[in-house]
């Protein structure tokens, strides 16, 4: 199975700012996939990330709010524009293996104050 | 909304078997039973998918009724860091389908001593 790194782990950012997570595979992934989890809640897709291409942005999701790139095949970031409480989450990231296991990164655990 | 119906939360004895049911009444013929779990703070994990027979792996098995309306998640010997939320998913196969990966709520399994 795929290892996922995913930086930082957790952060504490004021409102206003933005926080660009990474997301490292240790292997070439066609697809990226960024979700959010927020307090106490099931995991929710943001968005579906190709290389080479603009990412897919689910219902409810824009890219002015969650911009993502997909420089190669191996990384991805998710950057999490003008916080605001309300985004204190856990943002992951995940990859799709055949035949058909996501495999997800441990997270970023984001508090916006 | 998710496709499948699970018990909010079970208790299970360290090293009993724990069986976790799920319902997917509105099954469809391509769509496959996935099954996760988010031990706390980490991402989810997968552990197990069927169509429609029986799977077994060395995390645990999967049993899936013959009219595919429902299953049961068996762990054999529950240890307690089985305890998690374990996530029944129900997705059509290939690549590109993890946008159908669909978290409901989930079961909260408590294995205790």
């Amino acid at each position: 199975s795929a290892v996922i790194s995913q930086k930082p782990s957790r952060d504490i950012c004021q409102r206003g700012t933005s926080l660009t997570i990474q997301c490292q595979v240790d292997s070439q992934v066609t697809m990226m996939f960024w979700y959010r989890q927020q307090p106490g809640q099931s995991l929710t897709l943001i968005a579906t990330a190709n290389q080479g291409s603009e990412a897919t942005y689910e219902s409810g999701f824009v890219i002015d709010k969650f911009p993502i790139s997909r420089p190669n095949l191996t990384f991805s970031t998710l950057t999490v524009s003008n916080m605001s409480p309300e985004d204190s989450s856990i943002y992951l990231c995940s990859v799709e293996e055949e035949p058909g296991g996501a495999f997800f990164g441990q997270g970023t655990r984001l508090t916006v104050v | 909304d998710a496709k499948t119906t699970q018990p909010t939360s079970m208790d299970c004895a360290e090293g009993r078997a724990a069986n976790l049911p799920c319902n997917h009444s509105t099954i469809s013929g391509n769509e496959y039973v996935y099954w996760y779990r988010q031990i706390h703070s980490q991402g989810p994990q997968y552990i197990i998918h069927g169509l429609k027979n029986n799977e077994t792996n060395e995390m645990a098995s999967l049993i899936i009724t013959e009219d595919r309306k429902s299953s049961t998640l068996i762990l054999p010997h529950a240890t307690l860091r089985d305890t998690a939320v374990y996530y029944c998913i129900v997705r059509v196969l290939g690549r590109g389908s993890q946008g159908n990966l669909i978290f409901g709520k989930g079961t909260k399994l408590s294995v205790k001593p």
